[in-house]
């Protein structure tokens, strides 16, 4: 099945810088969407993006299906940005189901 | 409008008793999925419904998971018997069209002693 990979596993940042988050998948994909898991353990939608480039606020995605990435930044980060972000897959071959990556923890401190 | 909804939020069950867990996802939606995340490991799917019908259940671990959708309205995940393992957090999905996005129900969080 389709492989996803993301990095960096952890960060820390201190309030206000930004960063990037990455997500390598091995396969074309009709679906990948971006989560914030919050300290609650729920899964949020940040973005549905299996190509382009979107903006929600200080955050944006980038997925490059051609070359099989996608990017998550976050923009003057904050604490309450704070958890796991998980990039999620549906490939080609493989239906509608979504292939998980491990996640990136992101602690954002004051 | 209302988002996913599943129930309980948590359980407690004995190893080889029953749970039953269910999904309400968002009104309309046809395609419902189950994803379960076990030991600290990454989320994984379970099976996927479009309206009552199994679409794909090529993630359901074994015989001991039985999952149903009647009606093709809300579904329901049991287990039965519940082995240590099985502990985790279940999530239901639902999204309107086949590779539609993805929203997540709050997750069952089972634990099985």
């Amino acid at each position: 099945g389709i492989q996803v990979e993301q990095s960096p596993p952890d960060l820390i940042l201190q309030e206000g810088a930004n960063s990037t988050l990455r997500c390598n998948f091995s396969d074309s994909v009709n679906n990948l969407q971006w989560f914030h898991q919050n300290p609650w353990g729920q899964l949020i939608n940040l973005f549905y993006i299996p190509s382009g480039t979107k903006q929600n606020g200080r955050l944006s995605a980038t997925t490059v299906a051609t070359e099989r990435y996608s990017l998550l930044y976050i923009s003057s980060s904050q604490t309450t940005d704070s958890g796991v972000y998980f990039c999620a897959v549906a490939g080609e071959t493989s239906g509608s189901r979504l292939t998980f990556g491990e996640g990136t923890q992101l602690t954002v401190n004051p | 409008e209302a988002g996913v909804t599943q129930f309980p939020s948590h359980s407690v069950i004995e190893k080889g008793q029953t749970v039953t867990l269910r999904c309400d996802p968002i009104s309309g939606h046809d395609n419902l999925y189950w994803y379960r995340r076990v030991m600290g490991k990454e989320i994984k799917f379970l099976l996927h419904f479009v309206k009552e019908s199994k679409q794909d259940e090529s993630g359901m671990p074994n015989n001991r998971f039985l999952a149903e959708r009647t009606g093709g309205t809300y579904s329901t995940l049991k287990v039965q018997p519940a082995e240590l393992e099985d502990s985790g957090v279940y999530f239901c999905a639902s999204s309107l069209i086949f590779f539609g996005e993805q929203y997540f129900g709050p997750g069952t969080r089972l634990t099985v002693t």
